[in-house]
């Protein structure tokens, strides 16, 4: 059974640009949550996607939105993109409540 | 507010020995806690967890113990590998589904 994969892996942006990252979980799982992680910060909770509705959200500003398709893939897009955003931004999915969660490889975004 | 904390940001051990590390976690209501192990260049890779009507777990070379009454929780390694060598994280879950990580413990394996 294949994991859950990212795409990109890398990528570099400028400032003010917009991002979009994607996520395909592993088959079966749907929920999918995003997390960034940052040396100074670490892991981060961004934000939950279950049967495509956002089901809890973390502390970051409006520029960073998500969404979750019928498959279950997902998508977090970055607006107006700050040097700050540059980390790594992981996608992570799980059956359903209760069960163990699986992170991605990450998709890692450099903003210059 | 939330958070949980590791106590060593780096542990040093010779193969073959058995490592411990520790977490402390604040938020009493969390009730699903987590060990990852994550590789330079990769994501988090679970390692085991445990909830919170448990005190013990064991998975193979390694063992999760929780400690409710003072909000600890440890990940024992058995006969530490090379290959063991990354960074640590452990993390909680209360009823929100989202997971607080702490900050990552480093772990060092001398050959």
């Amino acid at each position: 059974k294949a994991g859950v994969t990212q795409t990109p892996r890398y990528l570099i942006k400028t400032r003010g640009q917009q991002v979009t990252l994607s996520c395909s979980p592993i088959s079966g799982h749907r929920s999918v949550s995003w997390y960034q992680q940052t040396p100074g910060q670490g892991l981060q909770f961004l934000f939950e996607y279950f049967s495509e509705t956002q089901r809890n959200k973390g502390n970051f500003p409006g520029r960073f939105s998500g969404r979750q398709f019928s498959n279950s893939r997902s998508e977090m897009n970055v607006s107006t993109l700050e040097l700050g955003d540059s980390a790594l931004y992981l996608c992570a999915s799980r059956q359903g409540s209760g069960n163990t969660i699986y992170f991605g490889e990450g998709s890692w975004l450099t903003v210059v | 507010g939330e958070s949980v904390g590791l106590h060593l940001p780096t542990l040093s051990v010779q193969e073959g020995d058995n490592s411990i590390i520790n977490c402390a976690y604040s938020n009493s209501a969390s009730d699903y806690f987590i060990w990852y192990k994550q590789e330079s260049g990769k994501g988090p890779q679970f390692i085991i967890d445990i909830r919170s009507n448990m005190d013990k777990r064991q998975g193979q070379r390694v063992t999760v113990l929780l400690n409710k009454t003072v909000k600890h929780l440890s990940l024992q390694i058995a006969a530490t590998q090379p290959g063991d060598s990354a960074v640590y994280f452990c993390a909680e879950m209360g009823n929100t589904g989202k997971l607080i990580f702490g900050q990552g413990t480093t772990l060092q394996v001398k050959p």
